[in-house]
């Protein structure tokens, strides 16, 4: 199962928005309703932003929506923050039961 | 919610096999499936497989398969991961993760919200 593709980086301004994108195949991103997102800090664990697409988990801050259409979903963080800075992974289930990831975007505070 | 507590980093020498262990904390150990993720220097994640222990469902992503083994004490809460026949390009950080009790269980879709700290492997000769 190949890897998702993501977009290397996106910078952006504190308080604008930036979106980057992770397309898939028909086997993963087509199919699956079970999309996530995760932001890794340096030398962190990753963390749970969005799942099944579009929903956030609770605690997760509303300057984060994400859509999908056809092979392509997108991640949308609005009012950019420092704290925003990382790496960003999609992860898809596939038609295997199996799951595949993104190689990551990295996201840059001006 | 729960908590995974991983073993320690390992040096291995190429040819050889390392064992990775994930202990759970809380209940629903047997219910959710455990997966394990590795991360490789400077890379993205890739799935090796999972498994559920109340049903000893397992699951391996097809470039590991002949290599990796994974298992499941449910008794003591603890999966581990065996990969076997060790080349440099197995240098990464392996992640146990698996879907916190939020969920309902028993599903091999739900998404990974609980994640271990992490192993991190070096095999070098």
């Amino acid at each position: 199962q190949s890897a998702l593709t993501q977009s290397a980086s996106v910078s952006g301004s504190p308080g604008q928005s930036i979106t980057m994108s992770c397309t898939g195949t028909t086997n993963d991103v087509t199919y699956s309703n079970h999309v996530s997102w995760y932001h890794q800090h340096p030398g962190k664990a990753p963390k749970l932003i969005i799942y099944e697409v579009n929903n956030r988990p609770a605690g997760v801050s509303h300057r984060f929506s994400a859509s999908k259409s056809d092979n392509t979903a997108s991640l949308t963080i609005s009012g950019l923050q420092v704290e925003d800075e990382g790496d960003y992974y999609c992860a898809a289930y596939t038609t295997k039961s199996h799951w595949v990831f993104g190689g990551g975007t990295k996201v840059t505070v001006l | 919610q729960g908590q995974l507590v991983q073993s320690g980093a390992e040096l291995k020498k190429p040819g050889s096999s390392v064992k990775v262990s994930c202990k759970a904390s809380g209940d629903s150990f047997k219910n959710f499936v455990t997966s394990w993720v590795r991360q490789a220097p400077g890379q993205g994640f890739e799935w090796m497989g999972g498994i559920i222990p109340l049903f000893g469902t397992l699951h391996y992503a097809q470039q590991f398969k002949g290599r990796v083994k994974i298992s499941a004490d449910s008794s003591a809460s603890i999966s581990y991961l065996d990969l076997s026949n060790l080349t440099p390009e197995d240098t990464a950080v392996y992640y146990c993760a698996r879907p916190s009790d939020l969920w309902s269980g028993y599903s091999t879709s739900d998404p990974f919200d609980l994640w271990g700290q992490g192993t991190m492997v070096t095999v070098s000769s």
